[in-house]
């Protein structure tokens, strides 16, 4: 499977700030998913990218896929505690067939 | 929607003896599942992907004799750590695909393995 790079690590915010993690592929991806755990939980999906430069709003999380289709964000806009868990990226097969291999995920702590 | 059902959630067992977890698709088939290991605070490793009727595929560097797969139905995928030592204590996680894009792959809630 494709190896992504995720940046950074950790986040500590305030609460009310904003967040943003970066998945970072050196080949072309045919798609991009996100999954958010929980602490103690289990990885939940989020959305996936299929088209370049394509951009997803879910309330409060917006999703982009990079023109090139290497890259990808997810920026949280005035985070909350509920927000807290580790957000990974994971680059997906056509039709969701095969094997889903996960970045180093970035974990996001916010102070309330 | 997809559900998939893992159990136990959480298992102590002794060295030496062997661990079976089961992974339900609750209303969906899935020719294939896959499982996971996670350990705290660090990523999930793809350890081997179950196929239905047919043997499963190991990432490199997992033993296939320590985790043995068998994927004997559509909907039900086990993993049993044999000969289990406190080394293989971690969190094991299954999931299957409903193969379509609005719902990604679906996670069952994961096993927590400790052997004493």
């Amino acid at each position: 499977g494709q190896q992504v790079m995720q940046i950074p690590q950790y986040q500590h915010v305030q609460e009310g700030e904003d967040f943003t993690t970066y998945c970072n592929s050196s080949t072309t991806l045919s798609n991009i998913q996100w999954y958010k755990q929980r602490p103690g939980g289990h990885p939940v999906f989020l959305i996936q990218l299929v088209k370049s430069g394509e951009v997803k709003k879910q309330k409060r999380l917006t999703f982009q896929f990079g023109e090139a289709k290497k890259n990808s964000s997810l920026h949280i806009t005035a985070t909350q505690t509920t927000d807290v868990g580790t957000y990974f990226c994971a680059p997906g097969t056509a039709g969701n067939t095969g094997k889903l291999i996960f970045g180093q995920g970035t974990t996001l702590q916010v102070k309330p | 929607g997809a559900v998939v059902s893992q159990h136990p959630s959480w298992v102590i067992c002794k060295s030496g003896t062997s661990v079976k977890i089961e992974c339900r698709s609750l209303d969906f088939q899935a020719t294939t599942m896959f499982w996971y290991r996670q350990f705290p605070k660090q990523s999930l490793m793809l350890m081997a992907t179950s196929n239905e009727g047919s043997k499963a595929t190991y990432e490199q560097g997992v033993e296939k004799d320590k985790f043995l797969i068998n994927h004997a139905s559509l909907t039900l995928s086990t993993l049993t750590v044999t000969s289990a030592h406190p080394e293989d204590s971690s969190f094991y996680i299954c999931s299957a695909s409903l193969r379509q894009e609005s719902y990604g792959y679906t996670f069952g809630s994961g096993t927590r393995l400790t052997v004493v």
